[in-house]
């Protein structure tokens, strides 16, 4: 069965403090692979897409890397304003679904 | 303005009343999705459709219908809503990529 699966659930960081977030994957044929960032109560917001392993995504203090299995989500230096949920999603083949994760909440304190 | 934009953002409801939320897009893309999100569940997919002609069932779509009324207008139908239909429902349409991108979200409450 497809799977998307992201951890941890929760991460606290104090401001200024690096970490990345984990989105691992089971499908037989990766189309892309998709960040979002959701604030409460707001929609997703897109952030990047991923289509092969060693790609490689940055905007502002966030990065994305894949690999076969898995993704990274590597946050440097963060700030209070990134506080929010991401998301990881994945297509496969030329399926125009997305297998969704459930999501990490970052909580960054100042 | 909003890229994609949803009607009502927040609503009320009693259980057995029928109601439609809508969404609107000036995106220009041909696919559009409906989503409901639930704490700890994640997004799940209940309709998405390609053009005004060719619309599908996503992973939950029992007790939830839907009109593709054009291509920049798609609603999400309750024929009779219930408690466990509460949750927060997005709109989204699909980029070129794959990629999609979200309206803001309505947030229904059935009591």
């Amino acid at each position: 069965e497809d799977q998307v699966t992201q951890s941890p659930e929760a991460l606290r960081l104090q401001e200024g403090e690096s970490s990345s977030l984990n989105c691992s994957y089971t499908v037989s044929g990766l189309r892309g692979l998709f960040w979002y960032r959701q604030d409460p109560g707001k929609g997703p917001e897109f952030l990047f897409t991923l289509y092969s392993a060693g790609e490689e995504k940055e905007k502002e203090r966030l990065k994305a890397t894949l690999t076969k299995k898995e993704s990274f989500l590597h946050i440097t230096a963060p700030k209070p304003e990134d506080s929010a949920t991401y998301l990881c999603a994945v297509q496969e083949g030329s399926n125009y679904q997305l297998i969704w994760g459930a999501g990490t909440k970052l909580i960054i304190k100042p | 303005d909003a890229d994609v934009t949803q009607t009502p953002r927040n609503r009320i409801t009693k259980t057995g009343k029928r109601i439609m939320l809508e969404c609107s897009q000036t995106k220009g893309h041909d696919r559009m999705y409906w989503y409901r999100q639930d704490p700890g569940l994640g997004l799940r997919l209940i309709y998405y459709s390609f053009d005004v002609k060719d619309i599908n069932k996503g992973e939950i779509s029992d007790g939830y219908s839907v009109s593709r009324q054009a291509q920049a207008k798609f609603s999400l139908s309750l024929e009779s809503a219930i408690p466990n239909q509460t949750a927060l429902y997005f709109c989204a349409t699909g980029g070129s990529s794959y990629e999609q991108y979200f309206g803001p979200g309505t947030r229904l409450t059935v009591t």
